[in-house]
């Protein structure tokens, strides 16, 4: 069955960075995109982006431009996002999810708190 | 970016009613590129409807989706106890995709 198993929560001083992994597995890793979601405490969902497993293309949403990496090991089923620059504002739970049986998010990680605080 | 309003941003219904949940886009993103999502505290969100009106893999019959270029529902025809819950519409139409910004489901 389809897994996506998400790193543990993170605590993160103002300023630093965070890299949040995501191993897949039940399916063909390369064959479809993995996103990136997050969402603030009490708050609603936020696309980040996508990366392409087979051939590491990225599309990140304007607003992360310049802040976020994401990557990707095939040898392991792992794709990884990093977010620089860490404020405040970017505490929230991050989930991975990805779109094997339609063009949309129906398989989510568990998601990843990333706490920023000094 | 297309921006999703969805209304009402709660409903107080009891076990059983029916709910009506809508999702306005801000341009026409014809009819295959909407879906809803259900979630839950603690949980990640469970997709429910994609295509705007096609059920995802287990879903209950009691969800259908409609609607077509900037108008969007989410219908629950008998409201279980398990269906209370956030629900958010998603858009995949064009980058950057975009979510609204929920309606919760209370029970009255």
């Amino acid at each position: 069955q389809v897994q996506l198993v998400q790193s543990g929560a993170e605590v993160k001083k103002p300023g630093a960075s965070v890299k949040v992994s995501c191993k897949a597995s039940g399916y063909t890793f390369t064959a479809y995109y993995m996103h990136w979601v997050r969402q603030a405490p009490g708050q609603g969902l936020e696309w980040m982006g996508w990366i392409d497993p087979r051939s590491g293309g990225t599309n990140y949403a304007q607003k992360f431009q310049g802040r976020v990496t994401m990557t990707r090991d095939t040898s392991s089923s792992t794709a990884s996002m990093e977010l620089s620059r860490l404020t405040s504002d970017d505490t929230a739970v991050y989930f991975c999810a990805t779109d094997i049986t339609v063009s949309i998010l129906d398989y989510w990680g568990q998601g990843t708190l990333v706490t920023v605080s000094s | 970016e297309i921006v999703l309003t969805q209304s009402p941003g709660t409903l107080s219904l009891s076990p059983g009613e029916r709910a009506t949940l809508s999702c306005r886009a801000s341009q026409n993103i014809g009819s295959l590129y909407l879906g809803w999502y259900q979630q839950k505290p603690g949980q990640a969100p469970r997709l429910l409807i994609s295509a705007a009106s096609s059920r995802a893999t287990g879903i209950p019959d009691r969800f259908s989706g409609s609607g077509s270029g900037t108008d969007f529902t989410l219908t629950i025809s008998r409201l279980e106890p398990e269906d209370f819950a956030v629900y958010y519409c998603q858009q995949y139409y064009t980058s950057p995709w975009t979510f609204g910004q929920g309606t919760k489901v209370e029970i009255k």
